[in-house]
């Protein structure tokens, strides 16, 4: 069964270097999602991506965080300059038609010290 | 104003005891979806069932059943003769069309309900 898939599955890195999470959606998809989950806490919308342009954003989704689907494949996040509450998992999510359900990955744990 | 409300944050049941999870939804979209969405402790998030706004026939799915009522604006979720492997936090969600301003499709999700069934 196709899936979505994310690397790496836990990320750490230093308060103010800049990050990319990665992302391979279900390949026929055409929506992509960013989400992410404080620890603890619910899943918070980050980011929409369709037809190779954002869709929608959250308030999350400030200057330092980014969206690329580079290869028609991959679908990335970069954050810029992490900082510490960027401390959360990160989910990629696909979609296939506008009515679809969500397939999410299994997350990229990121840890910012 | 939260558009979905979860207002149990923990619930404890004993193995094969029913339970059930609620799920008060605000739109003003006439089109919308919710979804219930489990993560267990390993973290992934697993889709259960998602429901459009024009069905609101009750689904059932083995042990689990979904009581969908626009009347209340509530998807509620019963795990009939729950077990342990139920044990997780369970997400409702839900996605708007967009008709009024609202979000286009991106999941809102609840703040969830942390299960634990005791053998």
């Amino acid at each position: 069964e196709p899936e979505v898939t994310q690397t790496p599955s836990h990320q750490v890195t230093q308060m103010g270097q800049e990050v990319i999470l990665r992302c391979v959606p279900i390949s026929n998809h055409l929506y992509f999602y960013w989400y992410r989950q404080i620890l603890g806490q619910k899943v918070e919308f980050l980011v929409s991506f369709y037809n190779n342009e954002i869709s929608e954003k959250s308030e999350i989704f400030d200057d330092q965080f980014s969206v690329e689907r580079p290869d028609g494949s991959n679908f990335t996040l970069k954050i810029r300059s992490t900082k510490l509450e960027d401390s959360a998992m990160y989910f990629c999510a696909s979609r296939g038609q506008s009515e679809g359900e969500q397939y999410f990955g299994p997350g990229t744990r990121l840890t910012v010290t | 104003a939260q558009k979905v409300t979860q207002a149990q944050t923990e619930i404890s049941v004993v193995e094969k005891e029913d339970v059930t999870l609620d799920c008060v939804y605000e739109t003003r979209d006439t089109t919308y979806y919710l979804f219930w969405y489990k993560q267990p402790p390993s973290g992934e998030l697993v889709f259960l069932i998602r429901r459009n706004s024009f069905d609101e026939q009750n689904e059932i799915s083995g042990r689990y059943s979904w009581n969908f009522q626009k009347s209340t604006s509530s998807f509620n979720f019963t795990i009939t003769a729950s077990q342990v492997v139920d044990s997780a936090v369970y997400f409702c969600a839900l996605s708007e069309s967009g008709n009024y301003g609202g979000s286009q499709g991106n999941l809102i999700f609840g703040k969830g309900t942390k299960l634990s069934v005791k053998p």
